[in-house]
């Protein structure tokens, strides 16, 4: 089976930009999650995606938003960059019964 | 606040021995446990899961969960240079589609 895919795997934007990272799940994986990882503050829930519909959020402002599509995919939005944004960016996807979440590549971003 | 704890490390063993990782969780509804290995620049693997109190082993890796203490454990036999990686405890409920990581530990196999 194909891994968890996530495009871009670079990015580059100014303070106050907006961005969205796309994510595709192992297939037959219908929970998507994205984290926040930072040197500073480690791996950081933001959010968790289950049949379209948000079942978890984590402890970030509303500027962070996701939505997840009838084939599992998901995307995460971030409005009104900051530089404290900057940071790798990385989706899991798991069953529902969960055995553990696997995760992508990651998104790294850099805000300027 | 749920909160795992790691120590950062680095933890150094000679190859061929025994790694012993550990972690604490402070929430006592969480239900499953999942180790994961990141390299640096990459990222994290899941290598173990374990919900229920006792060992549970596969390969060189056995995991430990003791509820009443919450704790946490990864014992890493035969110790090989490529297990050199931080290691990452994670909790989660009863679903785990939301973790909380610990910190992670590095680990360093030398020879």
């Amino acid at each position: 089976k194909a891994g968890v895919t996530q495009t871009p795997r670079y990015l580059i934007k100014t303070r106050g930009q907006q961005v969205t990272l796309s994510c595709s799940p192992i297939s037959g994986h219908r929970s998507v999650s994205w984290y926040q990882q930072t040197p500073g503050q480690g791996l950081q829930f933001l959010f968790e995606y289950f049949s379209e519909t948000q079942r978890n959020k984590g402890n970030f402002p509303g500027r962070f938003s996701g939505r997840q599509f009838s084939n599992s995919r998901s995307e995460m939005n971030v409005s009104t960059l900051e530089l404290g944004d900057s940071a790798l960016y990385l989706c899991a996807s798991s069953l529902e019964r969960a055995e553990g979440q696997y995760f992508g590549p990651g998104t790294r971003l850099t805000v300027t | 606040q749920k909160e795992v704890e790691q120590n950062s490390g680095p933890l150094s063993v000679p190859e061929g021995a025994i790694a012993s990782l550990n972690c604490t969780y402070s929430d006592r509804v969480s239900q499953s446990f999942f180790w994961y290995r990141q390299y640096s620049g990459k990222s994290p693997e899941l290598i173990m899961s374990i919900y229920s109190n006792g060992d549970k082993e596969d390969g060189r890796f056995t995991a430990q969960l003791n509820k009443a203490s919450q704790y946490v454990s990864l014992l890493i036999r035969d110790s090989q240079p490529s297990d050199s990686a931080t290691y990452l405890c994670a909790a989660g409920d009863g679903t785990a589609s939301k973790l909380t990581f610990g910190t992670g530990t590095r680990l360093q196999v030398t020879l």
